[in-house]
């Protein structure tokens, strides 16, 4: 069975950073971009950021480019997403999910704070 | 971006009756490969949203085939039959044909 399990959020101050984790499972993870999306409270989904199967490329929406950055590690089937500069809206909770273009499998979710 | 409109934002339903989940796009949704990437999903208070439908038409693994999905261009429909209690939630069209991937608003269903 595909898993998906989010790790790394938590409470922070504006302009501070965090690094979330995903570790997949059940698929061949290093076959497949994987993707972050958030949801902040009350609101819809939102796609944070894209990353190629070797890690090589990577894409982001308009309101993260500079302070997000998404990586991954295929030895370890990990994926992450390092964030910096925190504003309060980017407050939300932080799925992992894939396939990319169809999110069959989300992960339960790592919600992520930022207030002072 | 695309925009991803919904209609209606809220929709009282009743158990056993139909109901329709309208969902337009700003642009076309066709991508290169010939597909139309919009999928439909269901959240339900405190959970992750669950897949229903991809490209537009096509019913993902367990979802019962209550759910349908119809549409072509930059108008798409989610039709559930026979609403079950179950079937309450909120429900989300998606495009991933052009980035970023959007989502739409939000449904929500009520019995």
């Amino acid at each position: 069975d595909v898993q998906l399990v989010e790790s790394g959020g938590g409470l922070v101050q504006p302009g501070g950073s965090l690094r979330l984790s995903c570790a997949a499972s059940g698929f061949s993870f290093s076959d497949y971009w994987m993707s972050w999306v958030r949801q902040a409270p009350g609101k819809g989904p939102e796609w944070v950021a894209l990353i190629k199967v070797d890690g090589t490329e990577s894409w982001y929406v308009d309101s993260v480019k500079g302070r997000f950055t998404i990586s991954r590690d295929n030895a370890k089937n990990s994926l992450f997403l390092q964030m910096n500069s925190l504003r309060a809206e980017d407050t939300a909770v932080y799925y992992c999910a894939w396939p990319v273009r169809l999110l069959h499998y989300w992960g339960q979710g790592t919600p992520v704070t930022v207030s002072s | 971006d695309v925009v991803m409109t919904q209609s209606p934002l809220s929709l009282p339903v009743t158990l056993g009756q139909s109901a329709s989940i309208s969902c337009s796009s700003s642009q076309s949704l066709v991508y290169s490969d010939g597909d139309i990437y919009v999928s439909w999903f269901h959240q339900r208070p405190g959970q992750s949203p669950r897949r229903l439908i991809y490209k537009v038409s096509n019913r993902a693994s367990g979802v019962p085939d209550r759910f349908s999905g119809s549409g072509s261009g930059t108008d798409f429909t989610l039709k559930i039959s026979r609403v079950e209690a179950e079937d309450v939630g909120v429900y989300y069209c998606m495009q991933a044909t052009h980035w970023p991937f959007t989502f739409g608003p939000g449904t929500k269903v009520e019995i």
